[in-house]
């Protein structure tokens, strides 16, 4: 079992839908969970941190944290076209290193 | 305020060759982290420098890779002899003072590393 999952994708959601992503972890005394967003060739750009249970919204991004369920999930309301890109779910157990999924594929169609 | 810059941004060697990839973090992140990703694969931890200590190494593939930050400052991480399985993009990362699982941590653009 990988430390981090991530769902398969890719995942296509046509412009103005609402794109869901999800992410579950093994440790159990994870702390801290991030969502990077990667532009091919590109580097992960970081767009949503979460340390609590529950819900945090930053503009058209809702991150959930369930730590019972050992579940992150990223949402994306109002998609556009440039939120196609490979978004990578990461978590953090102690102060250094961050273990990463394989990442998912949105594609937002016009 | 200018970000993590990775140096250089491609490199392609030789089987045996030694290559040295350099981060400069942002100003004032006592944190820096090299990870890597090969492809087909996740981005992998290697190691986390807090200023100039290494804080975690447990990610080095092997003693074929050697990372530095002297002066707590810039970090290079050092392969030789380069093999055919080190091909892949060595992403750098820095984070603020302090020791801390909440601090974000912020990329350089990655260095693409291909050896043939």
């Amino acid at each position: 079992q990988k430390e981090v999952e991530q769902n398969s994708g890719p995942l296509s959601v046509p412009e103005g839908a609402i794109a869901s992503l999800n992410c579950t972890y093994s440790d159990r005394v994870s702390q801290s969970f991030f969502w990077y967003r990667q532009y091919s060739g590109k580097s992960p750009e970081l767009i949503m941190s979460i340390y609590s249970n529950g819900d945090k919204e930053d503009g058209r991004f809702t991150a959930q944290l369930n730590k019972a369920s050992q579940y992150v999930s990223l949402l994306i309301r109002d998609s556009q076209p440039s939120d196609s890109a490979t978004y990578l779910c990461a978590v953090n157990t102690n102060a250094g290193k961050s273990t990463f999924g394989d990442g998912t594929t949105l594609t937002v169609k016009p | 305020e200018a970000g993590v810059t990775q140096f250089p941004s491609h490199s392609v060697i030789e089987k045996g060759q030694t290559v040295t990839l350099r981060c400069d973090p942002i100003s004032g992140h006592d944190n820096l982290y090299w990870y890597r990703r090969v492809m087909g694969k996740e981005i992998k931890f290697l190691l986390h420098f807090v200023k100039e200590s290494k804080q975690d190494e447990s990610g080095m593939p092997n003693n074929r890779f050697l990372a530095e930050r002297t002066g707590g400052t810039y970090s290079t991480l050092k392969v030789q002899p380069a093999e055919l399985e080190d091909s892949g993009v060595y992403f750098c990362a820095s984070s603020q003072e302090g020791g801390s699982p909440y601090y974000e941590q912020y990329f350089g653009p990655g260095t693409r590393l291909t050896v043939t």
